[in-house]
């Protein structure tokens, strides 16, 4: 079945620098949605990406869909507090099945 | 618009026994999808269903069931719990059922089984 590994698991930053987590499937998708969840909430629908190549910025946010569709990454510019959290991928791999199958999240925390 | 709302959020069960939790998407909202949270396993699908009718259906086991009602209110159903069964479960709506919509989850219900 599809996979969907997302890197690094956890990330220790300090405040003000920047965060990349990266996001790979084992198939082709048809497209990826970003996710965040803060502690001890619930996952919050960030943005989705449907084209080969895609770049959207949120703000300090820059999400990537790569040019095979099978990968995808976001960058956070200039970590805030505010940005802590766990990010997860889920990605589409088309053909009919409409399940998302999501990564396992990358934890960003933040020291100021 | 209010959100997804979940019911209840905290539940404590024994082993053997069975619970159902109930979920109530944003309004207008068709499709409901059933997701289990845990540590080691991440966010994992469960089923999903769209005007009545389960479209998918992830890779758990027979004791996890769920259906959903002409309201678009949705209920899942785990019968003989397992300690393992516990974690946070999250009810997700979106407008239609199809992976190119968004989704929006509910504050989830956290269950313990002991």
């Amino acid at each position: 079945g599809q996979q969907v590994m997302q890197i690094p698991q956890y990330q220790h930053v300090q405040e003000g620098e920047d965060f990349t987590t990266y996001c790979n499937s084992s198939t082709t998708l048809s497209n990826i949605q970003w996710y965040k969840q803060r502690p001890g909430g619930h996952p919050v629908f960030l943005i989705q990406l449907v084209k080969s190549g895609e770049v959207k910025k949120q703000k300090r946010l820059t999400f990537q869909f790569g040019e095979a569709k099978k990968n995808s990454s976001l960058h956070i510019t200039a970590t805030q507090t505010t940005d802590v959290g766990t990010y997860f991928c889920a990605g589409n791999s088309g053909g009919g099945a409409d399940g998302l199958t999501f990564g396992k999240g990358t934890h960003l925390i933040i020291q100021p | 618009k209010a959100g997804v709302t979940q019911t209840p959020r905290y539940l404590i069960k024994t082993r053997g026994q069975q619970v159902t939790l109930s979920c109530s998407p944003i309004s207008g909202h068709r499709s409901v999808s059933w997701y289990q949270q845990t540590p080691g396993q991440g966010l994992q699908f469960l089923f999903e269903y769209f005007s009545e009718t389960q479209r998918n259906k992830g890779n758990f086991p027979g004791r996890f069931s769920g259906r959903q009602f002409s309201n678009s209110r949705s209920e899942m159903n785990v019968s003989t719990l397992e300690l393992g069964d516990s974690a946070l479960y999250l009810c997700a709506s979106r407008i239609l059922a199809g992976a190119a919509y968004e989704q929006y989850f509910g504050p989830g219900t956290r269950l313990t089984v002991t």
